[in-house]
């Protein structure tokens, strides 16, 4: 599974676009980026998830550097309840949680 | 939309007890897993299961720990003699064949005293 690192917080206004950074630099070929998030003590939900193209839903987008060494998560328009600690994760059908971002929304 | 639940929400044990948390995965699912998360702390892979047995493990499963399906709907944790350290929030997912989104049920939050 591959290492990433994130920031360990971040503030975003309502309304605004949250930019999520992850570094994932020892990614394999076959490895995906996976984005969870997790609110308070919550279950982690799935965000989106991406090999090499950027991806959209209707959550988020995910844009992948073309080396895939680093990602950004997308929240193109955040409200209160984004208030979450974001994590992203390298691997092939598994997911492996690091520290993660917390992600504070500012009314 | 189909969801992973867990029972219970919440169990109080003694140190030493057997405890057996349940999950229901998502009905068409094929795999599945336990996570554990310590209070303040990260969430850790505990152990994939596949096609009625473990696919992978990790080093906190260790034999005070085992997992089952015993019917085609239940995925169950046991801790068979429970320390103080194995309080935490416990975690299931499941994932469809083909898929590679793991969803995860609401967590079981144990507590050993």
């Amino acid at each position: 599974d591959a290492k990433t690192t994130q920031p360990p917080s971040m503030d975003c206004a309502e309304g605004r676009a949250a930019n999520l950074p992850c570094n994932h630099s020892t990614i394999s070929g076959n490895e995906y980026v996976y984005w969870y998030r997790q609110i308070h003590s919550q279950g982690p939900q799935y965000i989106i998830h991406g090999l090499k193209n950027n991806e959209t839903n209707e959550m988020a987008s995910l844009i992948i550097t073309e080396d895939r060494k680093s990602s950004t998560l997308i929240l193109p328009h955040a409200t209160l309840r984004d208030t979450a600690v974001y994590y992203c994760s390298g691997g092939y059908q598994k997911v492996t949680f690091g520290t993660g971002t917390k992600l504070q929304v500012i009314p | 939309e189909p969801e992973v639940t867990q029972t219970p929400s919440h169990q109080v044990t003694q140190m030493g007890q057997e405890v057996i948390l349940r999950c229901v995965p998502i009905s068409n699912h094929l795999y599945f897993y336990w996570y554990r998360q310590i209070l303040g702390q990260k969430v850790e892979f505990l152990v994939s299961f596949y096609n009625n047995e473990i696919s992978e493990k990790s080093e906190i499963f260790d034999d005070q720990f085992s997992v089952e399906r015993p019917d085609g709907s239940n995925f169950t944790l046991k801790i068979r003699s429970t320390k103080l350290e194995d309080s935490a929030m416990y975690f299931c997912a499941s994932r469809g064949w083909g898929q590679e989104t793991q969803y995860f049920g609401p967590g079981t939050r144990l507590l050993v005293l």
